[in-house]
């Protein structure tokens, strides 16, 4: 079946680096792919999204190509704040209207 | 607008009880799914609703069941409790058939003693 795998975690950046938190996806046909962020406490929220090859998702900094060639949706940020810790999910989507998560990365930013 | 309403926010039952969660959708979602978030994982797929029907299912046992109401809100019943069901259970409402436009609850935290 389809399947989602992330990079292990968890990740400590200092403010202002770079990020980049890896993911690889297993699917038979042509998922729709996304990042999800859950801060404490809190449910998911979708943080972007791409629906085809070579779509770029992108929001709030972030961002996310999907590449079919490498089945791959690296999210990717420049400058990472003390406010981006949280936990992020790449998943996906396809037909059948379920989600398919990873099993998410925990990042924290120390100031 | 109200996002997703779950509740209870937080549950403890003791092993062999039997546990009902409720869900509210955005308003405008005609479709309910359900998650089951363990401790460190992603979120697993248990079913969704439309129409009143469900209309996927999960890898999860008979015990887990649910219905849909004619408002779109929804409940999701565990019996037989396990201490393996302990987790965060995660609403998402939808439009039937629109694969980007979920949104999610902030769960409800059982605890399974």
């Amino acid at each position: 079946g389809d399947s989602v795998t992330q990079m292990e975690g968890p990740v400590t950046l200092s403010e202002e680096a770079f990020l980049t938190i890896n993911c690889t996806y297993t699917a038979t046909g042509y998922p729709s792919l996304f990042w999800y962020v859950q801060y404490p406490g809190e449910g998911l929220q979708l943080l972007l999204k791409a629906t085809k090859a070579d779509d770029k998702g992108s929001n709030k900094g972030f961002e996310a190509t999907y590449r079919k060639e490498t089945t791959s949706f690296h999210l990717e940020k420049g400058s990472v704040q003390v406010s981006d810790s949280a936990v992020y999910f790449c998943a996906l989507i396809q037909g059948a209207q379920k989600l398919v998560f990873g099993q998410g990365t925990r990042l924290t930013i120390n100031p | 607008d109200a996002g997703v309403t779950q509740s209870p926010t937080h549950l403890i039952k003791t092993r062999g009880q039997q546990v009902t969660l409720r869900c509210s959708p955005k308003s405008g979602h005609d479709t309910v799914s359900w998650y089951q978030q363990a401790l460190g994982q992603g979120p697993q797929f248990i079913f969704q609703y439309y129409e009143e029907e469900e209309r996927q299912r999960g890898n999860f046992p008979d015990r887990f069941s649910g219905h849909q109401f004619p408002n779109y809100s929804s409940e999701l019943n565990v019996n037989a409790l396990l201490l393996g069901d302990s987790a965060l259970y995660l609403c998402a409402s939808s439009f039937w058939g629109v694969h980007y436009g979920y949104t999610f609850g902030s769960g409800t935290r059982l605890t399974v003693v």
